[in-house]
C-alpha cells in the first residue's frame, strides 16, 4: 500500500514533442505528490508538486496532471527539449508523515 | 541556495570493511536523510533523523547505522560492507516546518564494495 508505481522505465523523445511519464499510488492518505529530476552526476531536485484540491498545476512547460478517484498523477513535459534529457521520480507522502515515497524512476532522453 | 556536500564522489572499498559516508549541509536543516539509490528500483530510504542524536529507520535499514552528533553533519556506517551495498548513495535535508515538501540533494557517493 506504500508504493508509488512509474512508468515507464525509460522514454526517448523528439525535440519539441511531449514526454508524459505516469505514477500510480494504493494509499488514499497520501496529499503531498512531488516530481524530482535528476541530471547525471547530480542529486535529484525538486521541479513541481501538487495537493489533491486541484487537478492539475502547471509551471512553463511542466504539469502535474491528478486523478484522485483513479489514484493516478503524471508529467507531461510540453516542447521536449533535449535539456530536459534527465531522470524523473514521482513519489508520494502525506504532510504529516515522516518521509515520501518515491516512484522507480524514468529516464528521459529528448532526441533534437 | 542550501548545499548538502558529501564528502566524496567515489568509494571503493572491499568486502567487510567498515566504511563510513559523511554528508554536511549548511541551511541549518532540522531533518536529514540517507537514500540508496538502485536502477530500476528508484530511491529507497535508509535512515533519517529529525534532530541531533536522534535517527529513525527507513524502509531498508538493515547492515546499516548513522550517526548524527552536530546538526550540519549525518553519517552513514556500513559496520562490515557487502557486495550487495554496492551502489549509489544521497544525503538530503529538509526544514521542520515543511518535513516532506523540498528535500534538497548532495550530489551522492557511488560506493563499490568488492
Amino acid at each position: 500500500q506504500q508504493q508509488v508505481k512509474q512508468s515507464p522505465q525509460s522514454l526517448i523523445v523528439q525535440k519539441g514533442g511531449i514526454s508524459i511519464i505516469n505514477c500510480a499510488y494504493e494509499n488514499t492518505a497520501f496529499d503531498y505528490f512531488p516530481w524530482y529530476q535528476q541530471f547525471p552526476g547530480k542529486g535529484p531536485a525538486l521541479l513541481i508538486a501538487i495537493r489533491p484540491d486541484v487537478s492539475e498545476k502547471k509551471e512553463g512547460r511542466f504539469t502535474i496532471s491528478f486523478n484522485k478517484s483513479a489514484k493516478q498523477f503524471s508529467l507531461h513535459i510540453m516542447d521536449s527539449q533535449p535539456g530536459d534529457s534527465a531522470t524523473y521520480f514521482c513519489a508520494a507522502s502525506t504532510m504529516v508523515a515522516d518521509k515520501l515515497i518515491f516512484g522507480t524512476g524514468t529516464r528521459l532522453q529528448v532526441f533534437p | 541556495d542550501v548545499k548538502v556536500t558529501q564528502s566524496s564522489r567515489y568509494l571503493v572499498k572491499r568486502t567487510g570493511e567498515k566504511v563510513f559516508l559523511e554528508c554536511v549541509q549548511d541551511m541549518d536543516h532540522e531533518n536529514m536523510f540517507w537514500y540508496r539509490q538502485d536502477p530500476g528500483l528508484g530511491l529507497r530510504l535508509i535512515y533519517f533523523s529529525y534532530d541531533v542524536k536522534m535517527k529513525e529507520k527507513g524502509d531498508i535499514p538493515e547492515g546499516y547505522s548513522v550517526s548524527r552528533e552536530k546538526k550540519e553533519r549525518f553519517s552513514l556506517i556500513l559496520e562490515s560492507a557487502s557486495t550487495n551495498q554496492t551502489s549509489m548513495y544521497l544525503c538530503a535535508s529538509s526544514t521542520r516546518q515543511v518535513l516532506n515538501e523540498k528535500l534538497f540533494f548532495g550530489s551522492g557517493t557511488q560506493l563499490s564494495v568488492l
